[in-house]
């Protein structure tokens, strides 16, 4: 497609779900990256796909999340048993390189 | 990755020069400059990268000293529609994860 895809552009979730969030990168790009931001906040670094695998995770905050992305384009973020604390914007984003990273639009996450 | 300082908020007004600053005293050798533009609602977007002297796009020019312990970001003729924040990002250009700071929030006014 023309940018990075992701869906759903909201999510509203009860406390101790399950959630998943998707994302369709760029055709052809290798890296993908996923973010989340708070208001007022800067995008924090979750995870860092180069192809397959995951080519750094130190951003997941615990194992309640997981990322997977089976076929080295199309990304699914898990999260379990959601916590009020899991509400942000989540972002992702793809890129083929020099640190110039392409950035959906983002997926608002809200727990009640 | 090497840390990078900036001011946390700037007003501007429609018309002027808008200089942004950036501080990163530990780049190491082969990183590169790169800065983003975020408005509301929407993730980051790239707007410049560079490695030394002058770099100019139609978006901004990016100015780095030869010590290249910071890099300032000049907006010329700033609109309304510049309203954003502004991170500017350190590293080399080989894949890695993009570490992204508080950033500048810049607010134009008529």
């Amino acid at each position: 497609g023309a940018g990075v895809s992701q869906t759903p552009s909201n999510k509203v979730t009860e406390k101790g779900k399950y959630v998943e969030l998707r994302c369709d990168p760029i055709s052809g790009h290798t890296a993908l990256y996923w973010y989340r931001q708070s208001l007022g906040q800067g995008p924090e670094f979750l995870i860092y796909f180069q192809g397959t695998g995951a080519a750094d995770d130190s951003g997941l905050p615990n194992d309640r999340f997981f990322a997977v992305r089976p076929e080295g384009s199309v990304s699914t973020l898990k999260i379990q048993r959601t916590e009020r604390g899991d509400s942000a914007v989540y972002l992702c984003a793809s890129s083929s390189g020099r640190m110039e990273a392409f950035f959906g639009q983002g997926t608002r996450l809200t727990v009640v | 990755l090497a840390k990078t300082t900036q001011p946390i908020s700037m007003d501007s007004y429609e018309g002027q020069e808008v200089n942004i600053t950036c501080s990163h005293n530990n780049i190491a050798t082969n990183d590169y400059i790169t800065w983003y533009q975020q408005f509301p609602s929407q993730g980051p977007r790239f707007i410049i990268q560079g490695y030394k002297t002058k770099v100019t796009n139609e978006v901004a020019s990016l100015f780095i000293p030869a010590d290249r312990k910071s890099s300032t970001l000049s907006l010329p003729r700033v609109s309304l529609s510049d309203t954003a924040v502004y991170y500017c990002l350190v590293g080399d250009t080989g894949f890695q994860k993009l570490v992204f700071g508080t950033g500048t929030r810049l607010l134009v006014s008529p």
